[in-house]
Parts: structure tokens; C-alpha cells; sequence
């Protein structure tokens, strides 16, 4: 069973509007989540995290919101430029004995200039 | 430059073949990770290792198999038993919990 479910495969948003992909998981004990994104054919980079203390931590146009109480996560993006388009995937860290991420399906994010 | 060296970028396997694709940081790294992206799938995780002549299995272990036998080093095999190989490889690397690298990945295609 998944256990990071990003639900909307695909996002499309104009330049300079703000472009939220959502991100919802299973277990209330996961602390620490993560989103990198993806150009094709190239790996995923890192590009904001949050741990479960914060409900939420900035940095620069992108901005990550977390709701324990729903197990949600988004991220926004304002104002979306043309170079944001890629895939967006949402990750959790997992912990005890075997430490791993476990991402999400992605979102394909594409902004329209 | 530290990074993540992926090779090849693009590979090609017959059928009942088996393939093996390199992963070479020199970022120090304990940690080293494989998966692998199908369309619509996400990022799976085939096989991981946390320390040199240590791995675990992933969630999509089989027809794989991996060794650790250098810090540096974490080559994946892609087996005939592997029923669907053709997909997109990424290696990763971290030295903390959530320092994830990636490689720019290797594309298997099954001819």
C-alpha cells in the first residue's frame, strides 16, 4: 500500500500565479518529509523539507505546509516561472533500522508563460 | 567536483541477457541507494546499502541484484529475471538522514 499518495498527476498554472501540489501519507509517525523535483532525464533534486516539529518553512518562492492532524503536506510555489515545469515528488524519511525515502507518484507541474 | 557518476546514460539489453549498470561518488558517503521511475510509478527503491559489504532489499527487489564492496561503489545488476527491466535508473548517496544525491540516471531499454 502506498505510502506517500501525491493524487494529482498533473498541474497546470500561468506564469506568476501560485502553483500548490499536494501530498498526503498513511503513518502519523512519519516526522520528516522532503520535495524534489525532477527534469526529464535527469535525477531528482532537493528542494525544501520539513520536519514534523515546524507546520510549515520557506525559502524563497517555495514554501511547505504541513497538517499532522491530516497528514497533508503541500507546496506552494508563488510567483510559478516557465523553469519551475518538471516533476514534482514528495518524499518521506523513514526511520528505524532501515532508514529510506519513500516517494510519492509525482506531479507533473507545468507553467505557462 | 563531488558528485554522483551514473554510466551509461542510455543502455540497451536483449532479451534473457543480463546487465550490470555502475554507480561510482566520491562524496564520501556511507549510504547508497538504487531505484528506479516507470511513468506514473514514481520512484521505487530496489535495493540499498547503508555500509561497504552491507545491502537490504527494497520494495522491488526481485530480479536485481547489487554489491558493496567498495565505499565508493554500488553497482546494479539487472538480471534475466528482472520481467520488466525496461525503465529509468537512479543511484543515490547521502551521509545523513535526509542528504539525498542523486546521479543523472541510466535509461535500460530491453530490445
Amino acid at each position: 500500500d502506498q505510502q506517500v499518495k501525491q493524487n494529482s498527476p498533473s498541474l497546470s498554472v500561468q506564469e506568476g500565479r501560485i502553483s500548490i501540489l499536494n501530498c498526503d501519507y498513511t503513518n502519523s509517525m512519519f516526522d520528516y518529509f522532503l520535495w524534489y523535483k525532477k527534469y526529464p532525464a535527469e535525477g531528482p533534486t532537493f528542494l525544501i523539507s520539513i520536519s514534523s516539529i515546524k507546520d510549515k518553512n520557506e525559502d524563497g518562492r517555495f514554501t511547505v505546509f504541513l497538517n499532522k492532524s491530516a497528514k497533508h503536506l503541500s507546496l506552494h510555489i508563488v510567483p510559478s516561472q516557465p523553469g519551475d515545469s518538471a516533476v514534482y515528488f514528495c518524499a518521506v524519511f523513514i526511520q528505524g533500522g532501515s532508514e529510506k525515502l519513500v516517494f510519492g507518484k509525482g506531479t507533473k507541474l507545468t507553467v505557462n508563460p | 567536483d563531488g558528485g554522483i557518476t551514473q554510466s551509461p546514460k542510455y543502455l540497451f539489453r536483449k532479451e534473457g541477457q543480463n546487465v550490470t549498470l555502475s554507480c561510482e561518488q566520491n562524496l564520501n558517503h556511507d549510504a547508497m541507494y538504487w531505484y528506479r521511475q516507470d511513468p506514473g510509478q514514481g520512484l521505487r527503491l530496489i535495493y540499498y546499502s547503508q555500509i561497504v559489504n552491507d545491502f537490504q532489499k527494497g520494495d522491488i527487489a526481485e530480479g536485481y541484484s547489487v554489491s558493496r564492496e567498495k565505499k565508493e561503489s554500488f553497482p546494479l545488476t539487472v538480471t534475466s529475471a528482472q520481467k520488466n527491466p525496461t525503465a529509468f535508473y537512479l543511484c543515490a548517496s547521502s551521509d545523513r538522514p535526509y542528504g539525498y544525491t542523486f546521479g543523472s540516471g541510466t535509461r535500460l531499454t530491453v530490445v
